[in-house]
Order: structure tokens, then sequence, then C-alpha cells
């Protein structure tokens, strides 16, 4: 079983939906969860990134991580047509560490 | 400010070839990483570096050797490519604790490179 189970997708939302993208986890040493939007054929760029438990909100993206549960998501409000991409998250038990990645989820918001 | 630069883009090998693969970052990082993705996939860690020479194993470090003498660049090496090796290879760099504003960007990535061997 891996360490960080992403809901595989692909999701095809309409332009104005909310979206929501989950991972869990099975490792309870993980501190630092990361979520990342990758434009094909680009690196991932970091959106948001919080540390322990939480909600952490950034315009119309919002994270949240509940570490009882081992799971995180990422909510999307007001979603527009360059959110179309693959969106990636991450985990890491220390700041140095390496982080694992859940196998990402392709967004596609139509017009 | 260019951030993570990789070098090259693109790159076709023949099955038993060698080649480097070349990472450089100008924001001072103390930290680098070197990972490859595969179609439908995440990343996974190769290896990496937490500071000038230094270096540890990744999840998947087998056929991959790395070198960090100066600590702007990483190189990730392949002594004797395989077509197992055909993979998008991706490096990010992040800082310590402390540097700048890394509560914001923990990690910054190139924009990879895509080799293929034959």
């Amino acid at each position: 079983q891996k360490e960080v189970e992403q809901d595989p997708g692909p999701l095809s939302v309409p332009e104005g939906a909310i979206v929501s993208l989950n991972c869990t986890y099975s490792n309870s040493a993980f501190q630092y969860f990361m979520w990342y939007r990758q434009y094909s054929r680009k690196g991932p760029e970091l959106l948001m990134y919080t540390y322990s438990s939480g909600n952490k909100e950034d315009g119309r993206f919002t994270a949240q991580v509940d570490k009882s549960s081992k799971y995180i998501s990422l909510f999307i409000r007001d979603s527009q047509p360059s959110d179309s991409a693959t969106y990636l998250c991450a985990m890491s038990a220390s700041w140095a560490g390496k982080s694992t990645f859940g196998d990402g989820t392709t967004l596609t918001v139509k017009p | 400010n260019a951030g993570v630069t990789q070098t090259p883009k693109f790159r076709v090998l023949k099955t038993g070839q060698s080649m480097t693969l070349l990472c450089a970052q100008d924001m001072n990082h103390e930290y680098m990483y070197w990972y490859r993705q595969d179609p439908g996939m995440g990343l996974r860690l190769i290896h990496y570096s937490v500071g000038e020479g230094t270096t540890a194993k990744g999840e998947v470090p087998d056929g991959y050797n790395v070198s960090r003498l100066k600590k702007q660049n990483f190189l990730l090496g392949l002594e004797s490519a395989a077509p197992s090796q055909t993979s998008v290879y991706f490096c990010a760099s992040k800082p310590e604790p402390g540097q700048g504003k890394w509560i914001n960007q923990p990690q910054h990535f190139g924009d990879g490179t895509r080799l293929s061997i034959l």
C-alpha cells in the first residue's frame, strides 16, 4: 500500500464550480502538507503549504488537514479554465527530508 | 532571477550510454532534490542533498549517481542507461528554515528534462 493515496480522477467540472481534491496517508510522522499544480510539460508549482493540522486559505484556494483522519483536501472556489491542470498532494515528516507525492488528479474546467 | 534551471530539456539516448543532467539554482538554497515522474504517477525521489558536498539516497536510487560539489549545482548521472529510465526528471531546491521566505515556498521545481532511452 502506498503511503499517500490521491483520488485518481480525472475530474471535469463547469466553470464556476467548487472543486474538491483529496489525499489520504498512512504515515503519522508527516507534518508538512503541500499541494502543487502542474501544467502540461511544466514543473510543479506550489499552491498551498500547511504545517500540522488546520485550514489555510489563499484567494480561491483552501487547504484542509485532518491529522486524526490522515486526510487532506484542497478546495477551489469559482473554478476557472486556467485552473485546468494536474494537482499533486505531497507530504513530508521533516523540513529537509523527502516529500512523498500522490499520483496526481487531472482537473479540466470547461468554459 | 532564473530559479531552478535544468539542462538539457530533452535527450534521447541508446541503451548503455551515459549522461549527466545538470540542475542549477540561483536562490542560495541549501537543499536540492532529483525526482522522476512517469505517466500517471507522482514524483519519486531519486537522490537528494542537504548541503554542499552531501548526498543521500531517495526511494529509487538504483542506476543513478549524484554529486553536489557546489552549492548551486546538483548533478544526476546515468552510468549505463536502460529503457526503464525513460522518464521526465525534475530537480527541486528548498531553503533552510529561516532563510528568506521559506514559510511560503518550501520547494521550487525546474521545468524538467525529458529523457528517452531506446
